[in-house]
């Protein structure tokens, strides 16, 4: 079944305890990304992959660092997480052509920093 | 920034009704399209419309675009309680998809 995983789906961490929240794909699609995303403010882009070892900050990259060593995955990492990133984190992936493509979701990561 | 802007934030209608959401955006776009998200899930895809297409249908949806107005809009007829949902469009350009805040839609049986 071609899907979107990400793990895990549910964390309660504390303010600088590094965490890392995976996503992979199994659609061999080129482009993968990373959104949050918060009540009133829709979906933001914190980070893109356009293929393997091409990153690029999206809109809110601030606090996250993101790499693209597999065509698969494409792990989130908060090295010292603060609250003002509590949030619900989505990975999506897609092929990229001359045009573009719809996204496939995950099903989302929860996080709280406390 | 090209982020799209839904309008209405939020719509309650009755079931068999037609629901319309709209969508602005400010600059030029190659594409847009439309999601949709189940409270506190992943968005799925709707449909795509291109910048040189005008009127896209996928079943009970249906999509326009107006490239001079730089807005779409996204039809939902005859909807149903499994409808309720939120909506949002996403537009892609000079960077890659930028999604707007949403519509979130209530259907009411």
């Amino acid at each position: 079944e071609a899907q979107v995983t990400q793990n895990p789906r549910y964390l309660i961490t504390v303010t600088g305890k590094k965490l890392t929240v995976t996503c992979s794909q199994n659609m061999n699609h080129e482009y993968m990304s990373w959104y949050r995303q918060d009540p009133g403010l829709g979906l933001r882009q914190i980070y893109y992959s356009m293929n393997v070892e091409v990153t690029d900050k999206g809109d809110v990259p601030e606090g996250y660092k993101v790499s693209r060593k597999e065509k698969r995955n494409f792990p989130l990492i908060l090295e010292s997480p603060s609250p003002n990133q509590t949030s619900l984190y989505f990975c999506a992936s897609s092929f990229r052509g001359t045009t573009s493509y719809e996204q496939y979701f995950g099903p989302g990561t929860r996080l709280t920093v406390t | 920034s090209q982020q799209g802007e839904e309008d209405p934030q939020a719509l309650s209608i009755q079931e068999g009704e037609n629901a319309t959401m709209n969508c602005s955006y400010k600059t030029s776009i190659n594409n847009l399209q439309w999601y949709r998200q189940n409270s506190g899930r992943g968005l799925v895809h709707l449909i795509l419309i291109r910048s040189n297409e005008r009127e896209k249908h996928s079943g009970r949806l249906r999509v326009t675009l107006d490239t001079s107005k730089k807005s779409s809009s996204l039809l939902i007829t005859a909807s149903r309680a499994a409808d309720t949902a939120s909506y949002f469009c996403a537009t892609e350009g000079n960077t890659p998809l930028v999604f707007g805040k949403g519509t979130r839609l209530s259907v009411i049986a």
